[in-house]
C-alpha cells in the first residue's frame, strides 16, 4: 500500500481566509513533504519533516506554515495568499528520504 | 545549484515503438534516481527508481543509469496510447534530509 491522502481535493478561498491542507499516511514513513506544482513545469519543494521535526524549509513565505502533529499527518496551513499562490499542492510520503510517493493532491485557487 | 535537464519534448512514437526519454544531473554525488510518470491533472506517480550503474528492467520499462556521465535514461518499449503523459526524472540530493530535484519533464504522446 503506498497510499497518501489529502484533503481537500479542490479549495478556493479568498485572499483574507485562513484554511488548511492535510496530508495523511498509513506506510510508516519517517519523511513528509509539501511540494508546489504550476501548471506545466515540475514540482517544487516547499518543505520536509523528517521524524516529525521540520528540517528543510526551501525559503517559503510565512504565509505558509507547515506542521506535523504525529508521524501520519501532515498539514499546510495557509493565510494571506495571493493568486499566484494558485497551485497543485501535493504531499508526498518515503520511507528512505529518497523514493517519494505522492498523494493526489489539493488544487488550490484563490481569489 | 543543483540542475536535472530533461528534453522538454514533446516527443511522438507510434504505438508498439520504444520511447527513449533522457535525463542529466550536475551533482556527482547524486546517488538515487527516479521517474515519474504524471497525467495532466493528476499527481506524479513513481514508475522507475535507479541507484546503480547499469540497466534495471521492470515490464515494458528499462532504466539506465551512467553515473560517469551523469546521465539517466527510460525506455518504454511496445509503447501503448496509455503511455502518453508528462516523464519527470528526479534525483536525490543530499541537504538534511535526502530532497528530490525535479526536471522540467519531457511529455509523451503515442499515437494509434
Amino acid at each position: 500500500d503506498t497510499e497518501v491522502t489529502q484533503t481537500p481535493k479542490h479549495l478556493v478561498m479568498g485572499m483574507t481566509n485562513k484554511k488548511s491542507l492535510k496530508c495523511e499516511q498509513h506506510m510508516g514513513h519517517r519523511a513528509m513533504y509539501w511540494y508546489k506544482q504550476k501548471a506545466k513545469k515540475p514540482p517544487e519543494l516547499m518543505f520536509v519533516y523528517s521524524y516529525e521535526k521540520l528540517s528543510i524549509n526551501e525559503s517559503v513565505p510565512s504565509r505558509f506554515s507547515p506542521e506535523c502533529p504525529n508521524s501520519s499527518l501532515l498539514n499546510l496551513h495557509l493565510h494571506a495568499l495571493q493568486p499566484e499562490d494558485s497551485a497543485l499542492y501535493l504531499c508526498a510520503s518515503s520511507q528512505t528520504g529518497a523514493e517519494a510517493f505522492f498523494g493526489q493532491g489539493t488544487r488550490l485557487t484563490v481569489v | 545549484q543543483k540542475e536535472v535537464e530533461q528534453n522538454s519534448g514533446p516527443l511522438s512514437v507510434p504505438e508498439g515503438a520504444i520511447a527513449s526519454l533522457n535525463c542529466t544531473y550536475s551533482d556527482r554525488g547524486s546517488q538515487s534516481f527516479f521517474w515519474y510518470r504524471q497525467y495532466s491533472g493528476k499527481s506524479p506517480e513513481l514508475i522507475m527508481f535507479i541507484y546503480s550503474n547499469g540497466d534495471k528492467e521492470d515490464g515494458r520499462f528499462t532504466a539506465q543509469l551512467n553515473k560517469a556521465s551523469q546521465y539517466v535514461s527510460l525506455l518504454i518499449r511496445d509503447s501503448q496510447p496509455s503511455d502518453s503523459a508528462t516523464y519527470l526524472c528526479a534525483v536525490g540530493v543530499q541537504g538534511g534530509s535526502e530532497k528530490l530535484v525535479f526536471g522540467k519533464g519531457t511529455k509523451l504522446t503515442v499515437n494509434p
